[in-house]
């Protein structure tokens, strides 16, 4: 069994702050990781995607990846209320078919 | 931007009842996929579906569960005969050959079985 393991939270990070979001992975095989946000009630919408070790950077977002460590990161800078919502890691998974596992999700609440 | 539609948003069904959840995933996609969410819990994965056929399915996708592709566009999933645990949000997803775009998720339908 594939495993993607997050910290459930809640998070509360106060406006303007910078929000981490930590994620680990057991496939070592896996190559790609993404982010999703998921507002409540609604789909998950991508937000990030990174491939290779070291950092990826996407406007106030920034990916993380670390392979060797099985290990995944999103760090949101100028932490906005409007950013309040679950981050759910996903990689995805090549044992047969391809699919993506989800980790459990993080809530962040940002506080203005 | 190109979207997966799903169809109905919210459905109530009786136990026991069939229910076909619709999508139409973006059209030069080529994988599909339906996935589930039980409220409070994480997003699951049902089925995987290539070249008209399915190429992975998890323990969650028994007997009961089918998936169609009938007319080229429209990707359904189908419950034979609904159980109260049934009861989520389910997502249909697809993606190009590779995975550079990630995976496009539908807006979801509500699943309410009593």
């Amino acid at each position: 069994q594939k495993e993607v393991e997050q910290n459930s939270g809640p998070l509360s990070v106060p406006e303007g702050a910078i929000a981490s979001l930590n994620c680990t992975y057991s496939d070592r095989g896996s190559q790609s990781f993404f982010w999703y946000r998921q507002y409540s009630g609604k789909s998950p919408e991508l937000i990030m995607s990174i491939y290779s070790n070291g950092d990826k950077e996407d406007g106030r977002f920034t990916a993380q990846l670390n392979k060797a460590s099985q290990y995944v990161s999103l760090l949101i800078r100028d932490s906005q209320p409007s950013d309040s919502a679950t981050y759910l890691c996903a990689v995805n998974i090549i044992q047969g078919a391809q699919k993506l596992v989800f980790g459990q999700g993080t809530r962040l609440t940002i506080n203005p | 931007e190109p979207e997966v539609t799903q169809t109905p948003s919210h459905q109530v069904t009786q136990m026991g009842q069939e229910v076909i959840l619709r999508c139409v995933p973006i059209s030069n996609h080529l994988y599909f996929y339906w996935y589930r969410q039980i409220l409070g819990q994480k997003v699951e994965f049902l089925v995987s579906f290539y070249n008209n056929e399915i190429s992975e399915k998890s323990e969650i996708f028994d007997d009961q569960f089918s998936v169609e592709r009938p007319d080229g566009s429209n990707f359904t999933l189908k419950i034979r005969s609904t159980k109260l645990e049934d009861s989520a949000m389910y997502f249909c997803a697809s993606r190009y050959h590779g995975t550079a775009q990630g995976y496009t998720f539908g807006s979801g339908t509500r699943l309410t079985v009593v």
